[in-house]
């Protein structure tokens, strides 16, 4: 099994700040590295895909860097709409997916 | 517009079974990957279960044995088949739909998997 490791698990933020949410996985995945937002009683959302790759409809604050075994999602100019939990998954093994156990941003 | 909705969640003891559905609108089950995936309360998300377009079905370690996915392509509608249900299966359940990137960039086409349409979910719990 592929494990993945978020930091931190949960952080405090103002509106404005720059966020930088960090996921590794236990053995290299390439960019088989997706990010996604949940909201509290919400599914999910898909906000990156292929570790860098902005999907469709997604603010470009967002963004995502890394290959191999250490990526990151930045969050640039945090908004009141962006307070929510964040979560990474691979999809080197697909269907074996696996996700990271999630950071919640909260405000500050 | 592209729609999943699931329903079939509900209250059930212990060893009991229950089936989810997952009505699709806007895209053909028959011709995606669908997936199942579960969140218990307060907890990250667990992948359960997948059927890939051509009928290969995969399943976590967790439910394999217990789980059964399924398709209806005329009703276009995804199942899951819970059998021998524990107090550990209770969560909100989500199906989602699985996409893919190609990378031509590459000697040979890369391909990069996401899911990018998931439905509201719907809730189980197992308790007596």
């Amino acid at each position: 099994d592929i494990q993945m490791t978020q930091s931190p698990p949960s952080l405090s933020a103002s509106v404005g700040d720059r966020v930088t949410i960090t996921c590794r996985a236990s053995q290299s995945i390439r960019r088989n590295l997706n990010w996604y937002q949940q909201k509290p009683g919400k599914a999910p959302k898909l906000l990156i895909y292929a570790a860098s790759n902005l999907q469709s409809g997604v603010p470009s604050r967002f963004s995502g860097s890394g290959s191999g075994t250490h990526f990151t999602l930045t969050i640039n100019s945090l908004r009141p709409e962006d307070f929510a939990t964040y979560f990474c998954q691979q999809s080197h093994r697909t269907p074996e997916y696996s996700f990271g156990q999630g950071t919640k941003v909260e405000i500050k | 517009e592209v729609q999943l909705v699931e329903s079939g969640g509900g209250l059930i003891q212990p060893g009991g079974s229950l089936t989810l559905s997952c009505t699709a609108s806007g895209l053909t089950v028959s011709n995606n990957y669908l997936n199942w995936v579960r969140q218990a309360p307060g907890r990250g998300l667990e992948w359960v279960s997948t059927i890939y377009s051509g009928g290969p079905t995969y399943y976590a370690d967790s439910v394999r044995g217990r789980f059964t996915i399924s398709r209806d392509n005329s009703k276009n509608t995804l199942y899951l088949q819970m059998n021998s249900l524990r107090a550990e299966d209770t969560a909100v359940y989500y199906c989602a739909r699985s996409t893919r990137h190609v990378d031509t960039t590459m000697v040979e086409y890369y391909y990069y998997y996401y899911m990018d349409v998931w439905g509201k979910g719907t809730t189980v719990t197992v308790s007596s």
